[in-house]
This record gives structure tokens, sequence and C-alpha cells, in this order.
């Protein structure tokens, strides 16, 4: 498939272990967030959102969490699987408006 | 499958020329929006259109440009094509409900090579 990017930080894990992945936001108006899954040759998949009057959010096997203290998002993903291996990427959206803004994403890839 | 449709898949060309990227929204969505994924700069909003009109508009070239028609499909244009405009560009859509953020559906990109 197609490279996303080859500049991006990666995350090398063994299938069966939890990953972290980390993203800090630049907007401090910024207050609703989303993480998306980037697969090679795909577009950005809708994963897991959370607003900013919350700090964590749990989903299927994955988890955000947000600290608005220091403008950072991280997914938690339990159990990774060799099938979650692509580019993910944290954007973030300010109320009242429609747009979203990307993070630079980070690889993750799963050995199995 | 999200819905959203963009052709064509992939798309080669010469630096100078100009070229139109196509995106069908999923059914419904009123609002369609272009991205720029390169290696260097990630995914960058360039504009959005809402029903017609342009309703927001990001790091978009004066050498690029929009439109969505009637039936909703918008197109791309980029002219004046330059090394560094080879990208994959995506289009996503939304229903964009007035005063709230909607979730964006992508399509699966446009892979522009421009030698």
């Amino acid at each position: 498939g197609e490279s996303v990017g080859l500049h991006l930080p990666t995350l090398s894990v063994q299938e069966g272990d939890n990953s972290i992945i980390n993203c800090a936001y630049s907007n401090s108006a910024s207050d609703y967030f989303i993480w998306y899954k980037q697969e090679s040759g795909k577009g950005p998949q809708f994963i897991i959102d959370i607003r900013s009057n919350m700090d964590k959010r749990q989903g299927q096997r994955v988890t955000v969490l947000l600290n608005k203290t220091v403008k950072h998002l991280s997914l938690q993903i339990a159990a990774t699987q060799p099938g979650d291996s692509a580019v993910y990427f944290c954007a973030e959206n300010i109320r009242g408006y429609s747009t979203l803004t990307f993070g630079k994403g980070t690889m993750l890839l799963v050995s199995p | 499958d999200s819905g959203v449709t963009q052709t064509p898949k992939h798309l080669i060309t010469a630096t100078g020329q100009r070229v139109t990227l196509r995106c069908s929204p999923r059914s419904g969505d009123l609002s369609v929006y272009w991205y720029q994924q390169s290696l260097d700069q990630g995914l960058q909003f360039l504009i959005q259109y809402y029903n017609g009109e342009e309703r927001a508009k990001g790091n978009i070239l004066e050498r690029f440009s929009a439109q969505q028609f009637p039936d909703l499909h918008s197109e791309l244009n980029l002219s004046s094509l330059e090394l560094g405009d080879s990208a994959l560009y995506f289009c996503a859509s939304s229903v964009d409900l007035a005063g709230e953020y909607n979730e964006q559906f992508f399509g699966p990109g446009t892979r522009l090579t421009v030698l």
C-alpha cells in the first residue's frame, strides 16, 4: 500500500501489548478532540472523540485521555493487534467551527 | 467504506499542468472538505464548501480552487502544478448541522504525482 508518511514518529509494539500514542495540541480554545486511524492507502477513519469537559472516555479497546492543563491528548489501545497497525492522528476543533486541525501523526507497528 | 468517493485514485502529470480532482459526498451530507496530505506537512485543511457555498478556507494556495455543484459533488482544481504539489488529496463530508461539529467521513484519496 501507499506510505502515508516516512517522517512520522513510530511506535513498535508486540501483539497483545497495550499501546499509548500521545499528541500535543496547539490551541487552548479547542474544546473537542478526535483520534483518527489511517491505514495504508486509505483515508482517515474516526476512532474515538472527547469533549473538553471530560478527561477520559472509553470505547472498545480504546481509551482517550485529555489533560487540558498541558494541552495533551493520549490514545490507549488495549491488547494491540496486527490490524491496529496504522498511522494515528489527533485532531482538534473549536466550538462553532466545523473545521479540524490535525496533528502530525504517529505510526503504530504491531508485530505478531 | 465511508460512503465518500473520490476520482481518480492516482494522477500523474507534469509541472505547469492543471488537474481536477472529484469528490462525491455521502448521501445527505451537505459539507465537503478538502485536505492535502504530504510527507512534510501531514494533513492540511484546504477548503470547505457547504451546500454550494464556500464556508471556510485553510492553507489553500491561490493556484488551487474548488467548487461544489448543485448535486453536492465537489471538484478541486490545481493549476500551474509544481513538484511540491505531489501529495495525497482527501475529500471528507459531513452533515454539518449549524453550531456544532459533525463527524467528517473521509474518502480514499487521490494520489497526485507531479513530475
